[in-house]
């Protein structure tokens, strides 16, 4: 285990549906990053937290809204997704936002 | 930008064999470099990583890194493979600064008895 953990580990919901993913770091980390993967594509960085404030958001549509309520806590609130967001959500935290970072398990998403 | 590049999607060795998944870089200034490995169903497991000092870098469960500046490269590399090592291999750079880290599209690594 990495110290940090995801919550749910799979999820199935449809394209009105609205849920969230957590993700908590037990590391004393103080940065954290949400990544979405797919199949045949690299990781993709999605939101970028450190010291509670959003420091990157990579584009990513408004239909993914993420949350960091303290350095140890991250979600990412989903609503009216649509099919080809099905992937593994992957969440990491590091010490500071330029150290290494360590990863969760994932959540595995489908969106029908 | 930064990019990394890996340039094999499957890499098959027997067991007792070295093995090595390669990954070559480009970065503006001096590369910070990671490699990462993912079971199935697992998130990302941190293996090693290059910033400064020795070019070869010592790492999680007998891998090293060899980090070669004129090649721009960053091998990944194990004397003799297991079984276990059966995975999905990720390089990643991040240039100094505050920028983000680059992933490669992973290296698939099938270890056979």
């Amino acid at each position: 285990e990495t110290g940090v953990t995801q919550t749910p580990r799979h999820l199935v919901m449809g394209m009105t549906n609205k849920k969230s993913l957590k993700c908590e770091q037990h590391l004393g980390h103080n940065a954290m990053y949400w990544y979405k993967q797919s199949a045949k594509k690299p990781l993709e960085l999605m939101f970028v937290y450190n010291f509670k404030e959003q420091t990157e958001n990579n584009s990513v549509p408004s239909r993914f809204s993420p949350e960091c309520p303290n350095s140890s806590h991250l979600f990412l609130h989903l609503h009216t997704l649509q099919p080809e967001d099905s992937a593994l959500y992957l969440c990491a935290s590091s010490l500071g936002d330029q150290e290494t970072q360590y990863f969760g398990p994932g959540t595995r998403l489908l969106v029908l | 930008a930064q990019s990394v590049a890996q340039p094999e999607d499957q890499v098959n060795v027997a067991e007792g064999n070295p093995l090595t998944v390669k990954c070559t870089y480009s970065v503006s200034g001096n590369p910070y470099l990671f490699w990462y490995v993912q079971y199935p169903n697992r998130g990302l497991q941190f293996l090693l990583k290059y910033i400064t000092g020795d070019n070869l870098v010592k790492g999680s469960y007998g891998f090293e890194a060899e980090f070669n500046k004129s090649q721009t490269s960053f091998h990944l590399k194990k004397p003799s493979a297991l079984v276990s090592d059966s995975a999905l291999y990720f390089c990643a750079v991040r240039e100094p600064g505050n920028t983000p880290l680059v992933f490669g599209k992973g290296t698939r690594l099938s270890v056979i008895a």
